[in-house]
């Protein structure tokens, strides 16, 4: 059902640095921006990156984004227990004229 | 403060019907673009529908002619869903816009079930 591509999991310790990826094609990230939800355990998403590597207030600077091509990228640096949670990615896509959600990945600390 | 609040979800039986409602404070639905993503249990996020500020509305293929979204008025976004289905078996947000997405609702579980 997803249409952007996620790693499943990604695990580090405290402090350490990690990365997820999300794969998608020319009609979404290669043509518009992406943006990265955080979901906590038993929560709702929480927009965490918006517009490629924006920063809504209240978001901590460990968290950054990023996009190249087809593909966009967050990465949390600093790593802190309180950042286990599940993340995705979206964008818009052109050909089906709807937003699409990658498969999600969690971040296990 | 900006929240959305949804109600209505419980257990239906496959065939049945049931209505979600979104509260909306500290802005007017009937001023925004609001969609509803749903959540299968220990699943991805999947868009299920959204209404513009001009009442144009789209639907997932999974849920075209068996879902319906409205707004009663100017703080409550609703979802009526008929003919529900195993698969229908989710938690159902509500969100602010079309995309992206800001704020979303914590979610009310609809659980298809006889």
């Amino acid at each position: 059902q997803s249409v952007l591509t996620q790693p499943p999991s990604a695990s580090g310790t405290p402090g350490q640095r990690v990365t997820i990826s999300c794969s998608g094609s020319n009609s979404n990230i290669g043509t518009n921006y992406v943006y990265w939800y955080q979901q906590l355990p038993g929560a709702a998403p929480k927009l965490l990156i918006y517009s490629n590597n924006q920063r809504p207030s209240g978001v901590p600077d460990r968290f950054s984004g990023s996009k190249f091509g087809t593909s966009g990228t967050l990465a949390i640096s600093g790593l802190r227990s309180e950042d286990e949670a599940d993340y995705y990615c979206g964008a818009w896509d052109d050909s089906l004229n709807r937003p699409v959600f990658g498969t999600g990945t969690r971040v296990t600390v | 403060e900006v929240q959305l609040v949804e109600s209505g979800g419980g257990l239906v039986q496959p065939g049945g019907s049931v209505r979600l409602s979104c509260a909306a404070s500290g802005f007017t639905v009937s001023g925004n673009y609001m969609t509803w993503v749903r959540q299968a249990p220990g699943k991805g996020l999947e868009w299920v529908s959204v209404i513009y500020d001009d009442d144009t509305t789209y639907y997932a293929d999974s849920v075209r002619g068996r879902f319906f979204i409205s707004r009663d008025n100017s703080r409550t976004l609703n979802l009526q869903m008929n003919s529900v289905r195993d698969e229908d078996t989710a938690v159902y947000y509500c969100a602010r816009g079309s995309w992206p997405l800001d704020p979303w609702g914590q979610g009310t579980l609809v659980t298809v079930s006889s």
